[in-house]
């Protein structure tokens, strides 16, 4: 099974900060990488697709990049209803699909 | 407007069976593959299991492998997970979640039903 390291696992930061998160997988997954967005009590939310391909109605501050094993998301400018955890899932080789372990953002 | 709307969860003793079921509305629910994901309290999220549009493809986790049936009625717009043998670690909240079309990445979420297994 393919495993997906995501770090870090929580981080602080302040609104207008830019903030990367990474996610390595086991093995090469091409650009097969989904991120989300899961607010406390709340379903998770599609953000990016295919490594870097925004969904539909999604803020532009956000963005996804990599390919083979390394990933970056990226919010460019962290607005206060971005604190949230985020997870990476990849879907190259699957079963499994496999998250990442998430990594919680919070406020400084 | 897409919807999709989970059901079934409740306390179940370790052993015991539930079925889940999530009724889809709002799009041509036969052109999409389907999925069952889970969070444990305070963990992170965890595929269960996919169902394809045609139903002809079915996976499992391993954790649940042998327990966990995924079905869909098309005539009901709806999936189903039928849990057996059910054991504490089942214990999470369980989505459902649309494929986006033509892909893998869930693009529809219900907002879940809880799950717990104790006795």
């Amino acid at each position: 099974d393919i495993q997906m390291t995501q770090s870090p696992s929580s981080l602080s930061a302040s609104v207008g900060d830019r903030v990367t998160i990474t996610c390595q997988a086991s093995q090469n997954i091409r650009n097969c990488l989904n991120w989300y967005q899961q607010k406390p009590g709340k379903a998770p939310k599609l953000l990016i697709y295919d490594a870097s391909i925004l969904e539909t109605g999604v803020p532009s501050r956000f963005s996804g990049s990599g390919f083979g094993t390394d990933f970056t998301f990226t919010i460019s400018s962290l607005q206060p209803e971005d604190f949230a955890t985020y997870y990476c899932q990849q879907y190259d080789n699957f079963p499994p699909l496999t998250f990442g372990g998430g990594t919680k953002v919070e406020i400084k | 407007e897409v919807q999709l709307e989970e059901s079934g969860g409740g306390l179940v003793q370790p052993g015991g069976s539930l079925r889940l079921s999530c009724a889809a509305s709002g799009f041509t629910f036969s052109s999409y593959s389907m999925n069952w994901v889970r969070q444990a309290p305070g963990k992170g999220l965890e595929w269960v299991s996919y169902i394809s549009s045609g139903s002809n493809t079915k996976y499992y986790a391993d954790s649940v492998k042998g327990r966990f049936t995924i079905s869909r009625d098309l005539a009901e717009n709806s999936v189903f997970l039928q849990m057996n043998s059910l054991r504490d670690e089942d214990t999470a909240v369980y989505y459902c979640a649309r494929d986006r079309y033509g892909g893998y990445g869930y693009d529809y979420w219900g907002q879940g039903t809880v799950v717990t297994v104790s006795s």
